[in-house]
């Protein structure tokens, strides 16, 4: 299937532990993003990456690292969880359409839980 | 700054319309459509560009007002599957997406 795919779906983890999430996506797009979505429903961009080099960073901890070893690939890596930590993480990719614009679409999310 | 969705919350019978309303302090680039449901990620609606362009997906479409830095989303004939969470997002060259708050859509039958 051709998709936006995101592992782990769940992730329950203690606090100050590091873990990492993992995307990948077979659509050939060429720009891929990670979103947080929390528990009010708000959903905010954190990173995307374009052909591997990272052109939108917004302002978050950087306890947060994403890394693309390829196009087709964007992790997150979160150091030291924090409670606030707790949310869903969609990751999404997205080509370019006449206009300049995105067709942005979204991976299934994994849901973080920091006890 | 986030675009702002209005209402927050609609219920609605079975075959009623809706709108629902984005509007953005800044000038728009362009205006991308999601639905959401229940533990699902947001699935694509439609995107528009400045230009007032309408578009059509189902029974669902869009207006685009560039000067009124508005865009809503027009739901006719709803179906209990039109339930979820719709949010709008402004778009930028670079990809990135400004999210309104969401509006809850409930269809009943």
């Amino acid at each position: 299937d051709t998709a936006v795919s995101q592992t782990p779906k769940y992730l329950v983890t203690q606090m100050g532990n590091d873990k990492s999430i993992k995307c990948e996506q077979n659509l050939g797009h060429d720009t891929m993003y990670w979103y947080k979505q929390d528990s009010k429903k708000f959903l905010k961009i954190m990173f995307s990456y374009n052909n591997k080099e990272l052109i939108i960073n917004e302002t978050v901890p950087n306890r947060f690292s994403p890394k693309s070893p390829d196009k087709a690939h964007l992790n997150l890596h979160i150091n030291s969880l924090e409670l606030g930590d707790s949310a869903v993480y969609f990751c999404a990719s997205s080509h370019l359409l006449a206009g300049g614009v995105h067709e942005q679409f979204f991976g299934p999310g994994t849901r973080l839980t920091v006890l | 700054q986030q675009p702002v969705q209005s209402p927050q919350a609609v219920i609605l019978r079975e075959g009623e319309d809706a709108v629902i309303n984005c509007s953005s302090s800044k000038a728009l680039y362009s205006v991308h459509w999601y639905r959401q449901k229940h533990g699902e990620a947001p699935v694509f609606l439609m995107i528009l560009l400045k230009g007032g362009e309408q578009k059509g997906h189902e029974k669902i479409s869009a207006s685009f007002n560039e000067k009124k830095q508005q865009s809503s989303l027009y739901l006719t004939a709803s179906q209990l599957s039109y339930s979820g969470t719709y949010f709008c997002g402004t778009g930028s060259n670079t990809g990135k997406l400004i999210f309104g708050q969401g509006t809850t859509l409930q269809v009943k039958p």
